[in-house]
């Protein structure tokens, strides 16, 4: 699968969007990108996923570039509970599949 | 609908002591994974199982690790014995069917496991 890249360690302001990046320059054709949370003492939550088109669902939304080399997780209007790490991956599409947890990006929302 | 429930919530054991972890996944799910999680790092997956079978444990230390999900429902996850290095957060997941096209996991609370 191929590797990304994100930010250690994020701020944003409650009520204000919140936009995590990823990088994942090795991305295959047929690998998709996921996103998960998991806000502390708890297990990881799906948020949401995509392939090439830019995806929104009730949580978030999901902007992958044309080139598929990065992506950005949207949260429009952040609040509090929404403090969690947020884990980017990319999984490939085919027999052999299994998501792969990177460190992921812990998402500070201050009051 | 329920979620994944995990059991013990949390456990304290010393080393060399057997220990088993417990997951009864979503109803209806056919593929459940076992995960371990170390402070401060991503979950790593362990076990997955498409209904009864084992079809990827390639992350499993055997030696001293060893899972079974019998009649393709709950699942229990065993270390014996366990070492310092043990210690971590075990998490439980599951989703429906077991094709390729849909990795919408969903996760228990996990067992928090404590060596000394």
């Amino acid at each position: 699968d191929a590797k990304t890249t994100q930010p250690p360690s994020m701020d944003c302001a409650e009520g204000r969007a919140a936009n995590l990046p990823c990088n994942h320059s090795t991305i295959s054709g047929n690998e998709y990108v996921y996103w998960y949370r998991q806000i502390h003492s708890q297990g990881p939550q799906y948020i949401i996923h995509g392939l090439k088109n830019n995806e929104t669902n009730e949580m978030a939304s999901l902007i992958i570039t044309e080139d598929r080399k990065s992506s950005t997780l949207i949260l429009p209007h952040a609040t509090l509970r929404d403090t969690a790490v947020y884990y980017c991956i990319v999984r490939s599409g085919g027999s052999n599949y299994k998501l792969t947890f990177g460190k992921g990006t812990l998402l500070t929302v201050n009051p | 609908e329920a979620g994944v429930v995990q059991s013990p919530r949390y456990k304290i054991i010393e080393k060399k002591q057997p220990v088993a972890f417990w997951c009864n996944p979503i109803s209806g799910h056919n593929t459940l994974y076992w995960y371990r999680q170390n402070l401060g790092q991503g979950p790593e997956l362990l076990i997955r199982y498409e209904n009864e079978e084992a079809v990827d444990d390639s992350q499993l230390p055997k030696d001293r690790f060893s899972a079974e999900r019998l009649k393709g429902v709950d699942s229990t996850l065993k270390i014996q014995p366990a070492e310092l290095g043990d210690s971590a957060v075990y998490l439980c997941a599951s989703r429906i069917g077991t094709a390729a096209t849909n990795e919408k996991l969903f996760f228990g609370s996990g067992t928090q496991l404590s060596v000394l």
